[in-house]
């Protein structure tokens, strides 16, 4: 079991609401990244903290928002949802950033199932 | 382009025999890692195993070996002596050194059987 964790495990919002997720890191890490898995696919990369900056982004809109705390922790904020933003969203914790070294294990908490109605 | 290929959507395999998992890459960074995931259906991944680009040895670790072959860019997961535990979703992944992020493929469903 890794040190990540994730609240909430579960959560149901309707469509045009906000959402705000959390993670708390492993001990001594400080990046946290951010993906969300649709059913039946892959991990999508949607954005990096290191240090408590946005290091990094993938494809996603700019309702798609986060904070990283001096502690490390995250949140993800996610405005105007829409029902293609349920998935289950995994937060994970490393020691990196820029610069990282590239064996630089990630540890994944259990993740956050949304479902948008 | 960045990109992970998994082109087994399902594997089966009996309890203690081995089973290779498929993972193709494509990337034109020469400095890259690849990743192993298992997800069960609680959802956390957990990591398995890791092998970088400039590795002359296959990674191993306890039940698990990566076959790495490079020129045909592929990291296939090999389990040997397969256990009931081992019934999850498997995901291989790719992160770059110029960009730290992981890239990840659309997974294998493993069942092992007795």
């Amino acid at each position: 079991e890794t040190g990540v964790t994730q609240s909430p495990t579960h959560l149901i919002k309707t469509r045009g609401q906000q959402v705000t997720l959390r993670c708390s890191s492993q001990s001594g890490h400080n990046t946290v990244s951010w993906y969300q898995q649709a059913l039946g696919q892959g991990p999508q990369f949607i954005f990096q903290y290191y240090r408590e900056e946005e290091n990094g982004r993938g494809n996603f809109p700019p309702r798609f928002s986060g904070l990283q705390f001096p502690n490390y922790s995250s949140e993800l904020n996610v405005n105007a949802l829409e029902l293609d933003d349920s998935a289950l969203y995994l937060c994970a914790s490393s020691l990196g950033g820029i610069g990282g070294t590239m064996n630089t294990e990630a540890f994944f908490g259990q993740g956050t199932r949304l479902t948008v109605v | 382009a960045q990109k992970i290929t998994q082109t087994q959507p399902g594997m089966f395999v009996q309890e203690k025999e081995a089973v290779t998992l498929d993972c193709t890459y494509d990337t034109s960074d020469p400095s890259y890692g690849l990743f192993w995931y298992k997800q069960p259906s609680s959802g956390e991944m957990i990591f398995l195993i890791y092998q970088g680009s400039y590795d002359q040895q296959n990674a191993t670790e306890g039940r698990y070996s990566l076959n790495f072959q490079k020129a045909r860019k592929s990291a296939n997961l090999v389990i040997s002596a397969s256990q009931l535990g081992d019934s999850a979703m498997y995901f291989c992944a790719m992160r770059e050194a110029s960009y730290d992020k992981l890239i990840f493929g659309t997974g294998t469903r493993l069942q092992v059987f007795p």
